[in-house]
């Protein structure tokens, strides 16, 4: 099963607006990464944000965890066309033995119009 | 090659067929996964291989699913007795595994098609 719930669903926005999409999750985590995949090809990892940090920035991403209420954003700021893409956050529980093992949202599907 | 890579990277197959996946992982990842994702869906996830610790198999949906890994090298992922449901996306990632802050980096996935 899927912990991460992704919102929106699907979000179209036009080149220069900035992109918001939003992450929920129901456990304890160790961290919480952002992945983009383009159709047909595999994800590629874009920011990782550790369960003691709450906010982090990559060029145009920027990424807010919120342990307490279990949610997460990722904004991407001037997007581009470029930036059309699926956005999947995952996250690594806490605890266990299996370290690095990350569950999956459903993603949200972005769509940059030129 | 640096990335993960995969192969073959579509099959077709008829229902009832036994098919192998296979994953070459980047040089020196001693993590491996294997993830299922159907059409528009996220990442399901299937298995963990992790050094030569026993395997995390919990996410394996049936006992027609199998996947093998030799030390920190290629791993097969096989199906047995395929069904139409086993369509889908499997993408396999390898990582570094440092208390699980890694990140995953993933090969472009075998499209399987179960006619």
């Amino acid at each position: 099963s899927q912990q991460g719930e992704e919102d929106p669903q699907a979000l179209s926005i036009q080149e220069g607006e900035n992109a918001t999409m939003n992450c929920s999750y129901k456990t304890s985590i160790n961290n919480l990464q952002w992945y983009r995949q383009n159709s047909g090809r595999g994800l590629v990892h874009l920011i990782l944000i550790r369960s003691n940090e709450r906010e982090k920035h990559s060029g145009r991403l920027r990424v807010t965890l919120d342990t307490s209420k279990k949610s997460s954003s990722l904004l991407i700021t001037a997007s581009r066309a470029a930036d059309t893409a699926s956005y999947f956050c995952a996250t690594a529980n806490a605890g266990g033995t299996s370290y690095g093992k990350l569950t999956f949202g459903q993603g949200t599907i972005l769509t940059v119009h030129p | 090659g640096a990335g993960v890579s995969q192969s073959p990277s579509n099959k077709v197959t008829e229902k009832g067929k036994d098919v192998e996946l296979r994953c070459d992982p980047i040089s020196g990842h001693t993590a491996l996964y294997w993830y299922r994702q159907r059409l528009g869906q996220g990442l399901e996830f299937l298995i963990y291989f992790q050094g030569n610790s026993a395997p995390d198999k919990s996410g394996l949906p049936s006992d027609r699913f199998s996947a093998e890994r030799t030390g920190e090298s290629v791993s097969t992922l096989t199906i047995q007795r395929t069904q139409q449901e086993d369509s889908a996306v499997y993408l396999c990632a390898s990582s570094l595994v440092k208390k699980g802050n890694q990140p995953q980096h993933f090969g472009d996935g075998t499209r399987l098609s179960i006619l």
